[in-house]
């Protein structure tokens, strides 16, 4: 079992469309929960983190963290057709040596549908 | 700011050869991230620098990785003798303080 699953899609929403896109993990001593936007063939951009447990909301993006299910999630509200990526999820945690290495999920395709 | 930068771009080789790839992270950010990507896959985290001294190294980094970053700005990333495996797609981040890391564009790797 990977350090965190998420569901690799593709998920295909009409546009104006609320998306929900999630991730799981399994190692408890992850402090740190984000979420990427990929575009086709650029490097990841980062969207939103949170430190704990609880909501954070910016813009039309609502990042979900239940560290008790070891669930994270990410909502998008009136999905545009710039949208369209793939989602990443990333987790990391604080190393003595100073690093916040990431751990990311496979990531999720998403199209938006004019 | 002109963001982090990544050069090559693009690499095809073949195999058997050595090839060196480059990233400028963002001007004052004294950590430095690589991390490896394949298709359908999410990044994974290769080695790490802050400054000049290279910190932490993951278990994917054989020994024919070797990446420096001499007096703490640029870093190279070679690998040497390359194998049809070590195609991917090698992204740079750079972070000045905390958990945010801005990534490049990545140097795609073909080896043939």
């Amino acid at each position: 079992q990977k350090e965190v699953e998420q569901d690799p899609g593709p998920l295909s929403v009409p546009e104006g469309a609320i998306v929900s896109l999630n991730c799981t993990y399994s190692n408890s001593a992850f402090q740190y929960f984000m979420w990427y936007r990929q575009y086709s063939r650029k490097g990841p951009e980062l969207l939103m983190y949170t430190y704990s447990s609880g909501n954070k909301e910016d813009g039309r993006f609502t990042a979900q963290v239940d560290k008790s299910s070891k669930y994270i999630s990410l909502f998008i509200r009136d999905s545009q057709p710039s949208d369209s990526a793939t989602y990443l999820c990333a987790m990391s945690l604080y190393s003595g040596a100073g690093s916040y290495q990431l751990t990311f999920g496979k990531g999720t395709k998403l199209s938006v549908i004019p | 700011d002109t963001g982090v930068s990544q050069n090559p771009r693009h690499k095809i080789t073949k195999r058997g050869q050595n090839v060196t790839f480059r990233c400028d992270p963002i001007s004052e950010h004294n950590r430095l991230y690589w991390y490896r990507q394949t298709l359908g896959q999410g990044p994974e985290f290769l080695t790490y620098f802050q400054n000049e001294a290279q910190l932490e190294k993951s278990r994917l980094l054989s020994d024919r990785f070797s990446a420096e970053r001499p007096k703490g700005s640029f870093s190279t990333l070679e690998i040497q003798r390359t194998e049809q495996g070590d195609s991917a797609m090698y992204l740079c981040a750079s972070s000045l303080v905390g958990i945010e890391q801005f990534f490049g564009p990545g140097t795609r790797l073909t080896v043939l």
